[in-house]
């Protein structure tokens, strides 16, 4: 079983809110981790978004609106990324990662559609 | 500005050899650790390798641990990715990333140079 699940695809609406899951493995327990957000558009790089571990732990990346921001939640054991007023830019592949046992992880992305 | 340039992809026989690098420049490259991530056509991303700011260290996935070697000349300012003994599931774009440093978050990303393994 994979570290971290991401469901495949998501849709939502202009303007409207899109929450992320990346959801860790059982037996896993996201409280410690560190989750990181990719945003990757067709024939380009990932470009990283966000780091999320607690409220006193985070980081958002370079530029980054502030509509994009990170979470947890604890009783389903995953990281969220929430995306606020959903613009049609926001279409793209999303990826979360963790460092797990000295090697990195991906998760298998999200396709988010704006329609 | 930071930038990562990849290069060294090309077509390749299965159980060949093949050597990527990663020029950097716009940042102090030996005060970072960096990585190797590769996306098949069509498919998400997968970490292959990261060696350590001064190469002290190096961890690889298991899809690749014995095959691969990441490696790096902080003089050239260049990482390297040696690949041996290459699969037709190795056919991916490879990606070099920085990582920074107490982090953990991958800053900056090349454009990729892609591999094809195949007979």
């Amino acid at each position: 079983q994979a570290v971290v699940t991401q469901p495949s695809s998501l849709s939502a609406s202009p303007g409207a809110s899109a929450s992320l899951t990346c959801t860790l493995r059982s037996g896993i327990n996201v409280g410690p981790y560190r989750i990181y957000w990719y945003q990757q558009k067709p024939g380009s790089p990932p470009q990283y978004l966000l780091r999320y571990k607690s409220d006193s732990d985070k980081q958002q990346g370079s530029g980054v609106p502030s509509r994009f921001s990170g979470s947890k939640d604890a009783s389903a054991n995953a990281g969220i990324l929430l995306i606020s007023g959903l613009q049609s830019e926001d279409e793209a592949d999303y990826y979360c990662m963790v460092w797990h046992n000295n090697a990195v992880v991906f998760g298998g992305g999200t396709k988010l559609t704006v329609l | 500005q930071v930038q990562l340039v990849e290069s060294g992809g090309g077509v390749v026989q299965p159980e060949r050899s093949l050597r990527l690098s990663c020029a950097a420049s716009g940042f102090t490259f030996s005060g970072y650790g960096m990585h190797w991530v590769r996306q098949a056509p069509g498919k998400g991303l997968e970490w292959v390798a990261i060696i350590w700011y001064d190469g002290s260290n190096e961890y690889y996935a298991d899809s690749v641990k014995g095959r691969f070697t990441i490696s790096r000349d902080n003089s050239k300012n260049t990482l390297y990715l040696q690949m041996n003994s290459l699969r037709v599931e190795d056919t991916a774009v490879y990606y070099c990333a920085r990582d920074v440093p107490e982090g953990g978050e991958f800053d900056y990303w090349g454009q990729g140079t892609l591999v094809t393994v195949s007979s």
